[in-house]
């Protein structure tokens, strides 16, 4: 079946680092996502990893490791801003429904001062 | 601009009352899908769209129907809307042949069914 697990909350204090884990378990795998969604807003893109490894942008990197099934989005110099739901997503490729992301339920950062 | 654009972005309806959502994209993406997204739940696909005229479901598409007759087009369609329907929709389009094809969001539509 179709998985993505994430953590469902995390509060962490502005100015610190926090790193948020996801894993997956999917019948194909092309990509792996990680989207920023403010409450009631459009989720916005913030990532994206289909090697292992590390990629950076700015204070934000993403880390997959595809033997494992598992990523990692790691936020830095956090921001009052930076409170918000994040969510991983995997692009299947499954039926040759390519595009198609299959959204892990979210995780709601809170930032504190 | 480049965008997705969806219509009405709130709408509070009877139950059984045809309605259709509108969802416009500016960048000549093939690959269109909409969403429904509720507490708890994340976000779930109801319906894709490949190409014009291709159409699939996707994980929950009961009681909703989609088209593309056009590119740029993708209606969500629900014939007699439920209760159980209430939920934050969101149009969605991307470019697969693009290196990472990230999903570009419309805004979302807020949909109340009494």
């Amino acid at each position: 079946g179709q998985n993505i697990d994430q953590p469902t909350e995390m509060t962490a204090t502005e100015g610190a680092i926090v790193q948020i884990n996801c894993t997956y378990q999917t019948s194909g795998f092309n990509g792996l996502f990680w989207y920023q969604q403010h409450a009631g807003e459009a989720p916005t893109f913030l990532s994206y990893n289909v090697l292992d490894g590390l990629e950076e942008k700015g204070r934000f990197s993403s880390f997959l490791s595809r033997s494992k099934g598992y990523s990692y989005l790691l936020l830095k110099e956090l921001q009052m801003k930076d409170s918000a739901s994040y969510l991983c997503a995997v692009r299947d490729n499954y039926g040759g429904s390519q595009g198609n992301l299959i959204f892990g339920k979210g995780t709601k950062l809170s930032v504190k001062p | 601009e480049a965008q997705v654009t969806q219509n009405p972005r709130y709408l509070i309806t009877v139950t059984g009352k045809k309605l259709t959502v509108t969802c416009s994209q500016n960048m000549n993406h093939e690959y269109m899908s909409w969403y429904r997204q509720d507490p708890g739940l994340g976000l779930r696909q109801i319906y894709y769209s490949m190409n014009v005229e291709v159409t699939d479901k996707g994980d929950v598409p009961e009681g909703y129907k989609v088209s593309r007759k056009e590119k740029r087009n993708f209606p969500l369609i629900l014939e007699s809307p439920s209760p159980n329907q209430t939920s934050l929709y969101f149009c969605a389009s991307s470019s697969p042949g693009q290196f990472s094809a990230e999903q570009y969001f419309g805004p979302g539509t807020r949909l109340t069914v009494t």
